[in-house]
């Protein structure tokens, strides 16, 4: 079972705004930065976002946030190349690890 | 730009050894720490080692503790995973992935990944 909990799968169409979500606690997201990752056809990761920061190369569509122990990555303006799997992960403080979520499967109708 | 590229994977028995190295460029090894994640077939992504930036501070998963072993060359800008004592549960995809902290302690995401080596243990 992941430290940090994301749902398993997201669907949605060409053009439209998805959210994708990673709880935890005040041990590790509530206390530290997130990083989201979007491995396409179980290629290597990619780093798409860092806190809220967009790492060079990456689209402005994907934007980052968070409130309180809950991260979100959104995706304005679904393309087809973002479908894939996306990961976060941040520090875990109690744990004394790198955390991992278990992944969402995002598929673009 | 900033490259890791991995090597070293192969097929081992179980109770074997094996060292996977990460040849990294585009940064120096010595002003961030770096990472070892693994993914097993058709699972998520699992941190194993922590190397801190000043190359004496070591996290290890408890999974791998005690069997693996995170070391650097400076001077050849390569990390490496020694792997011994290995078992069928660690067949898996190595990554090596770059701190995004500049001299961070391993509390920051990863910025960059490899590509990946995959290690299989099998009999």
């Amino acid at each position: 079972q992941s430290a940090l909990t994301q749902e398993a799968s997201v669907s949605g169409t060409v053009g439209q705004k998805v959210t994708l979500s990673c709880t935890g606690n005040i041990n590790n997201i509530g206390s530290y930065v997130v990083g989201w990752y979007q491995q396409i056809s179980h290629g290597a990761p990619k780093t798409v976002m860092f806190g809220n920061s967009l790492p060079s190369g990456i689209p402005d569509r994907f934007s980052g946030s968070k409130s309180g122990t809950t991260a979100s990555l959104t995706i304005s303006g679904l393309q087809p190349e973002d479908e894939g799997d996306y990961y976060c992960s941040t520090w875990d403080y109690s744990l004394r690890a790198q955390v991992f979520g278990g992944g969402t499967k995002l598929t673009v109708l | 730009q900033v490259q890791l590229v991995e090597s070293g994977g192969g097929v081992v028995q179980p109770g074997g050894s094996l060292r996977l190295s990460c040849e990294a460029s585009g940064f120096i090894l010595s002003s961030y720490g770096m990472y070892w994640v693994r993914q097993a077939p058709g699972k998520g992504l699992e941190w194993m080692t922590f190397l801190h930036y000043g190359g004496s501070n070591k996290h290890y998963a408890d999974s791998v503790k005690g069997r693996f072993t995170v070391s650097r060359d400076i001077s050849k800008n390569t990390l490496y995973l020694q792997m011994n004592s290995l078992r069928p549960e660690d067949t898996a995809v190595y990554y090596c992935a770059k701190d995004g902290d500049y001299h961070g302690s391993g509390t920051y995401p990863v910025d960059y990944w490899g590509q990946g080596t995959l290690v299989t243990v099998s009999s």
